[in-house]
């Protein structure tokens, strides 16, 4: 079964860094661009940013632009969404979804992981 | 980039149909025939239900279906059943390998 298995839930206190990450299996990982999406407490979905693990050529969201980092390491199939100094207003459910692909573009989200709760509080 | 713009809530019985809304620009929905709608219920993460305007992914029942005209992108569930009710977003590529949702709209089966 083709899945994406993200890190477990974070308890951070503001200005701590965190690194989360996003593991594929069952699909050739290389292939196609994963994504990032925010969900803050009751509101909906934000795209943050995108990879292709094959290059690691990364887009980011002007929103989110110099805010996080994402990375992979295709060796273990990964892709990371990092911060280096958290805020309150961080604290958020994070998804990594698997971009699809009809032809010359990235069109979809196909594949989602089950998220990873982020919660920054003094 | 500002996000798509779907009316905050629908509603409609069991049987009956309804259509949301997913207004975009010319920059986004206007252009691209990449507008894809997600179903997402309380605590769960989300779920393609439509991709490419109209296309159904494999196991998405065919009471699913997704139109565009303009900057206006549209999906519409029809004999709604309890389980359709939940949150629904739309999505459109917006060039440059960028993307932007819709605010999503909360569909409720009377």
């Amino acid at each position: 079964e083709v899945q994406l298995v993200q890190s477990g839930t974070e308890v951070k206190k503001p200005g701590e860094s965190l690194k989360i990450s996003c593991q594929g299996s069952e699909y050739r990982f290389t292939s196609y661009w994963i994504g990032w999406v925010r969900q803050m407490p009751g509101k909906g979905l934000e795209w943050m940013g995108i990879i292709y693990p094959g290059d690691s050529d990364t887009r980011y969201s002007p929103s989110f632009q110099g805010q996080v980092t994402i990375s992979g390491d295709k060796s273990i199939s990964t892709a990371y969404l990092q911060w280096s100094s958290l805020k309150a207003s961080d604290t958020a459910m994070y998804y990594c979804a698997r971009l699809r692909s009809s032809g010359y573009y990235p069109d979809a989200f196909d594949i989602w992981g089950q998220g990873t709760m982020v919660i920054v509080s003094s | 980039q500002s996000a798509l713009t779907q009316p905050r809530s629908v509603s409609g019985s069991p049987g009956q149909s309804v259509t949301i809304s997913c207004t975009g620009t010319s920059s986004d929905v206007g252009t691209y025939n990449y507008v894809s709608w997600y179903r997402q219920h309380p605590g769960k993460a989300p779920k393609l239900m439509i991709y490419d305007v109209s296309q159904r992914p494999s196991g998405v029942p065919d009471r699913f279906s997704g139109s565009k005209s303009g900057n206006t992108a549209s999906l519409t569930i029809s004999g709604l059943q309890a389980e359709d009710e939940a949150d629904y977003y739309c999505c459109s590529y917006a060039g440059s390998y960028t993307f932007v949702f819709g605010g999503g709209t909360k569909l409720t089966v009377l």
